[in-house]
């Protein structure tokens, strides 16, 4: 099955410096790459996704970008501030019939904006 | 982005009662729900999948018999934790998609649940 691993596990950054991360899945079919930011003790909140028919998608501060052939994905914020530090997770899913598909996640990203 | 509900955020019961979470989406009709559980500093570990009208699939490894799942209506699916025990203590998050939204996923702010 499905099998999706983000790196690195945790992340300190100045304020206003980028952060990257990134993600690998296994299935060459998968098809739906979203992003999540979790804040502590709430629910994960979509904030950015790809399709595998494009390679790169931006929405202000946050751009998420997809290599198909390597079968990995990023997301990269630009300018970050104190209130980027949350939790991270990357998922990626593939097609089957029926709508039982679903997300696989990654082990998340703590990220620490320093001020 | 479309808002998903859950009631209550927070419980407390004692061992060997049921508790109830209820999961909605306000402003979309769900065609499918996910129940997650979630431990402390770890990933989203899928529950189960349910499909408005039909029977709840669950992941392996996962007691549909104390985890039952009821996707009443497009807009309501609830998890009931029958026979609570210590261990069952933990953050569940109920999540919600539809392919009127390109089925992208959207979840609950999650339901904090002690068992004493």
């Amino acid at each position: 099955g499905e099998n999706v691993e983000q790196h690195p596990s945790t992340l300190s950054v100045q304020e206003g410096d980028s952060a990257v991360i990134k993600c690998t899945y296994s299935d060459s079919a998968s098809n739906y790459f979203p992003w999540y930011k979790q804040e502590l003790g709430k629910g994960p909140q979509l904030i950015i996704d790809i399709r595998s028919n494009v390679g790169e998608k931006k929405d202000q501060r946050i751009a998420v970008t997809l290599n198909k052939t390597a079968k990995h994905f990023s997301l990269h914020i630009t300018e970050t501030q104190p209130e980027d530090s949350a939790v991270y997770f990357c998922a990626a899913r593939s097609p089957s019939r029926g709508a039982t598909n679903k997300l696989i996640f990654g082990t998340g990203t703590l990220l620490a904006v320093q001020p | 982005g479309a808002v998903v509900s859950q009631h209550p955020s927070r419980v407390i019961c004692k061992s060997g009662t049921s508790v109830k979470i209820e999961c909605r989406s306000l402003d979309f009709q769900a065609t499918t729900m996910f129940w997650y559980r979630q431990f402390p500093k770890k990933s989203l570990m899928l529950m189960a999948t349910s499909n408005e009208g039909s029977k709840a699939t669950y992941e392996q490894g996962v007691e549909k018999d104390k985890f039952l799942i009821n996707h009443a209506s497009l807009t309501l699916s609830t998890l009931t934790v029958t026979s609570a025990h210590p261990e069952d203590s933990s953050f569940y998050i109920c999540s919600a998609r539809t392919m009127e939204r390109g089925y992208e996923q959207y979840f609950g702010p999650g339901t904090r649940l002690t068992v004493t």
